[in-house]
């Protein structure tokens, strides 16, 4: 069974502070991995992919992975209460093809306070 | 580009009935998925299409769940009967845009079955 792990939170964080989400995931072959952003009631929305070891940058959004440690992290900068929701992570053992099948985390909920 | 659409966008019927869910991609895009998201979990994957080929349809009940996707376009996610265990948001995401293993997502259908 593969799994992708990641803390439910919730995970509160001051206004402009920096929110640290995290998983983890048990298939070493992965390949490609993604952050979704969940509103409560919506559909999760893509804001980032990765798949190659270190960092991806993307406006406020930084994308980590280690496929050694088998983690993958997404880091929101500047936090603001817009970025309240919850955060999946999914995982994917191809890069591409027909086979390409993503395995989702439970998600974590972010909260930004002012 | 015009999103994944999908309709209805919420149905409630009782146990033992059928309903069918609706989705239309992203246009261009080769492969559809149907997800199921139970709340508090992340979305699981029901059914992969490529064109209007299966590719992965491990995880549908096929006792009570079926999908077809015709001329490889718009798709229909049916059960019947309902178990009330099927209440979850039924998602349709696509793939196969510019960065062919990144997927989009629907807005979702919410059934509830009582």
């Amino acid at each position: 069974q593969k799994e992708v792990e990641q803390n439910s939170g919730p995970l509160s964080v001051p206004e402009g502070a920096i929110a640290s989400l995290n998983c983890t995931y048990s298939d070493r072959g992965s390949q490609s991995f993604f952050w979704y952003r969940q509103y409560s009631g919506k559909s999760p929305e893509l804001i980032m992919s990765i798949y190659s070891n270190g960092d991806k940058e993307d406006g406020r959004f930084t994308a980590q992975l280690n496929k050694a440690s088998q983690y993958v992290s997404l880091l929101i900068r500047d936090s603001q209460p817009s970025d309240s929701a919850t955060y999946l992570c999914a995982v994917n053992p191809h890069l591409t093809g027909t086979a390409s099948k993503l395995t989702f985390g439970t998600g974590t909920r972010l909260q930004v306070t002012l | 580009e015009a999103g994944v659409a999908q309709s209805p966008r919420y149905k409630i019927i009782e146990k033992r009935q059928s309903v069918a869910f609706w989705c239309n991609p992203i246009s261009g895009h080769a492969t559809l998925y149907w997800y199921q998201q139970i709340l508090g979990q992340g979305p699981k994957l029901l059914i992969q299409f490529q064109n209007n080929g299966v590719v992965d349809d491990s995880q549908l009940p096929k006792d009570r769940f079926s999908a077809e996707r015709l001329k490889g376009v718009d798709s229909t996610l049916k059960i019947q009967p309902a178990k009330l265990e099927d209440s979850a948001v039924y998602l349709c995401a696509t793939s196969g845009g510019a960065i062919e293993y990144e997927q989009y997502f629907g807005p979702g259908t919410r059934l509830t079955v009582t």
